[in-house]
């Protein structure tokens, strides 16, 4: 079974300063995907970011980047200079290939506030 | 805006009913998938159909049913509703089903009184 774990609740960062989120996951498959995922307020999952199990480089998107390090089997979204607009609930996610098909394991999300 | 859209955007029900929420994944895709977040539960997959066929079940009540139909879009059909089926239902679609992004839609908000 696949496990993905968000330890922190909630986390509070100042405008223009980075921030961590952690993620750790739990699989058996030799193969898998990670993701990150921004719930506004108002309610939709916008995609930020992915990394493969078998890519040598972390990714990056802009301001996001994942610090993923496969033996400590953690994958944390880091945000560098925040805004006001990135104040939402941040969900990680693996993408397997146990009993077929491509479905998404969630964690429990973190919610971000970021101050002026 | 993800292209995946979702209708209604909102709907408010009683127990015992039935709903249909619908949704149409970005233009290409051929795999649908059905997620449900609840407070208690969390984010949770349901349902994945590539191409009109059934890929891949999580945690779907037996109560819940859903399909694709031949120009892609999906319904998902929720039966005898309870008062913990309140919750917001996204549909999220991809290319061909394996391990690409999920683009997810706007979602479903549905309360059952």
């Amino acid at each position: 079974a696949q496990k993905i774990t968000q330890t922190q609740p909630g986390m509070f960062v100042q405008e223009k300063e980075a921030v961590t989120l952690d993620c750790t996951y739990d699989t058996s498959d030799p193969s898998y995907g990670l993701f990150w995922y921004k719930q506004p307020s108002s309610g939709e999952m916008i995609f930020l970011i992915y990394q493969g199990s078998y890519d040598q480089q972390n990714a990056t998107e802009g301001r996001y980047s994942l610090n993923f390090q496969k033996a400590r089997k953690s994958a944390n979204l880091v945000i560098s200079a925040s805004q006001l607009g990135d104040s939402a609930m941040y969900f990680c996610a693996m993408r397997g290939v146990t009993g077929g098909g491509n479905k998404l394991t969630f964690g429990t999300g973190t919610q971000l506030k970021v101050e002026l | 805006d993800s292209g995946v859209t979702q209708t209604p955007k909102h709907l408010i029900t009683a127990t015992g009913q039935r709903v249909t929420l619908r949704c149409s994944p970005r233009s290409g895709d051929l795999s649908v998938y059905w997620y449900q977040q609840s407070l208690d539960q969390g984010l949770q997959f349901l349902i994945q159909y590539y191409n009109g066929e059934e890929r891949a079940k999580g945690n779907i009540l037996e109560r819940f049913s859903a399909q694709q139909f031949p120009d892609l879009h999906s319904e998902l059909n929720l039966s005898s509703l309870e008062l913990g089926d309140s919750a917001l239902y996204f549909c999220a679609s991809n290319e061909r089903g394996v391990g690409e992004t999920q683009y997810f839609g706007p979602g479903t908000r549905l309360l059952v009184l």
